[in-house]
């Protein structure tokens, strides 16, 4: 059964706080991905990666930065959180390659509240 | 650039009615086309995808390349088909993929 966790589902931060959102996942897929879910707006990708150590700028950037250590975990930071940053927060993973179906596999998602 | 419209951001119907849900998409090549849903409390999972041709739960979708739709049918909805619904596309050699903004579809009894 795939997994995709994210170690946080409810967060409140202060206004200039740097936060981590943690994702892992045991699929040992190449490909990782943080959106975010906001009503009326749908998943906007953020940032991507394909393997360890590459990342590609998604849709929306600015603000955000990751980190891909290992193959199987993949961050989102929030260097300096700000209001507009308050949302719910998805990760996905997906293999690579001819096994690369297009499906996602999704976390259940990390609620962040900037105040 | 590759664009997916959901023109309903809610559509509500009666248990036993027919349900279409919308979806429109821009892209230059051969695109993949993707449903997903997510139910209250759950996480967001693939429905159907266009290439398989298959019915999940009831639920089928054509890829119209002429009018460059991706709608979702079900020909008589259920209470538990009420959840988000998400309309997905891949472009030609890409991994990611580009989500619409959402439907809610709601069925009341």
């Amino acid at each position: 059964d795939v997994k995709v966790t994210q170690s946080s589902r409810y967060l409140v931060k202060r206004t200039g706080e740097k936060v981590f959102l943690e994702c892992v996942q045991d699929m040992d897929h190449e490909n990782m991905f943080w959106y975010r879910q906001d009503p009326g707006l749908g998943l906007r990708l953020i940032y991507f990666s394909y393997d360890v150590k590459m990342k590609e700028k998604g849709d929306i950037p600015e603000g955000y930065s990751v980190s891909r250590e290992k193959k199987e975990r993949f961050s989102l930071i929030l260097e300096s959180a700000s209001t507009n940053q308050t949302s719910m927060y998805l990760c996905a993973s997906s293999s690579h390659g001819p096994q690369n179906t297009g499906e996602l596999f999704f976390g259940e998602g990390s609620r962040l509240t900037v105040l | 650039a590759q664009r997916v419209t959901q023109p309903e951001k809610l559509l509500s119907v009666f248990k036993g009615a027919p349900v279409e849900l919308k979806c429109n998409y821009s892209y230059s090549g051969s695109p993949e086309l993707f449903w997903y849903v997510q139910y209250s409390r759950q996480r967001l999972q693939l429905l159907l995808r266009h290439i398989s041709r298959e019915s999940i739960k009831g639920f089928t979708a054509d890829l119209n390349k002429g009018e460059t739709s991706f709608h979702l049918k079900k020909p008589f909805a259920q209470e538990e088909d009420s959840a988000m619904y998400y309309c997905a596309l891949r472009g030609t050699g890409f991994q990611k993929l580009v989500f619409g903004t959402g439907t809610r579809l709601l069925v009341s009894p």
